[in-house]
C-alpha cells in the first residue's frame, strides 16, 4: 500500500524566517501530490498540488514546494512565514487508479513573534 | 459557494448507541468523500460517492458504518452499536472533477464515544 511520510511532527519558527516541510511518498510511477493546510475550527485547504511538468510548483499564500522524484520527496517551503500560517500541514498523494488520497501524519506549525 | 456544510459539529454519546451525521456538499460538486481522523493522524480514506453511487469503500468501513447519498445530493454517515474506537472527527469533502484535481472539506463531525 502506498504511504505518505512527513517526519516532523511539529516544527517552531519565528515569523519572518523561511520554513521547509519535509514529505516522502511511497514510489509510484505517476505520483499526484498534495499539499493542504489545516487551521483548527476549519476544514483542510488545498494548498497547491503536482500532477507532472514542472517540478516547482506555486500555491496558495505563498507556498511552493518541489518533486524530487530520486528523493520521493515533495516538501514544501515559503520564504517568510507569517503569524498566521501557523497551522497543521499535511501532504497527500493521490492512490493511483482511485478517488482516495492517502495522508501523512502531519506537521504542526508553531510561529513565534 | 458556501462551502461544505457538516452537523452536528460535535456529538458525544454513549457505547452502543446510534449515530448519524450529515453533509451537504458544495451544490454543484458531484462527488462526495468521507474521511475519518483521529488525534495525531491524518485523515483516512472511508467512502466515496459520484452522485448517488458508492463507488469505494475502505476497508477502514466496518459493517456497523453505512453511508448513504439519496438523490446524490447530501450525504448521511451512520455509526451503529458505536464503539470508544469510533471516537474521532468525520470529514466530508466534495469536488467537482475526480479527487486528484481538489477535494473541498468541511470542518467536520468530532465524535466522543463514552
Amino acid at each position: 500500500a502506498q504511504s505518505v511520510t512527513q517526519p516532523d511532527i511539529h516544527i517552531t519558527v519565528s515569523e519572518g524566517a523561511s520554513l521547509e516541510l519535509r514529505c516522502n511518498y511511497s514510489y509510484g510511477a505517476t505520483p499526484y501530490l498534495f499539499w493542504y493546510v489545516q487551521s483548527p475550527g476549519q476544514g483542510l485547504q488545498l494548498l497547491l498540488k503536482y500532477f507532472s511538468g514542472d517540478t516547482l510548483v506555486q500555491g496558495i499564500k505563498g507556498f511552493e514546494a518541489e518533486f524530487k522524484r530520486s528523493q520521493s520527496s515533495f516538501n514544501l517551503r515559503k520564504p517568510s512565514v507569517h503569524w498566521s500560517d501557523a497551522a497543521e500541514y499535511f501532504c497527500a498523494q493521490n492512490q493511483g487508479g482511485t478517488e482516495k488520497l492517502v495522508f501523512g501524519k502531519g506537521t504542526k506549525l508553531t510561529v513565534n513573534p | 459557494d458556501t462551502g461544505v456544510s457538516q452537523n452536528p459539529r460535535h456529538k458525544i454519546t454513549k457505547r452502543g448507541q446510534n449515530v448519524t451525521f450529515r453533509c451537504d456538499p458544495i451544490s454543484e460538486h458531484n462527488r462526495l468523500y468521507w474521511y475519518r481522523q483521529t488525534l495525531g493522524q491524518g485523515p483516512e480514506f472511508l467512502t466515496y460517492f459520484q452522485n448517488e453511487a458508492q463507488l469505494e469503500k475502505s476497508r477502514l468501513l466496518s459493517d456497523r458504518f453505512s453511508a448513504e447519498r439519496p438523490k446524490g445530493s447530501f450525504s448521511t454517515l451512520e455509526i451503529q452499536r458505536t464503539e470508544q474506537g469510533d471516537s474521532a472527527m468525520y470529514l466530508c469533502a466534495s469536488s467537482l472533477r475526480q479527487g486528484n484535481e481538489k477535494l473541498f472539506f468541511g470542518s467536520g463531525t468530532q465524535l466522543s464515544v463514552l
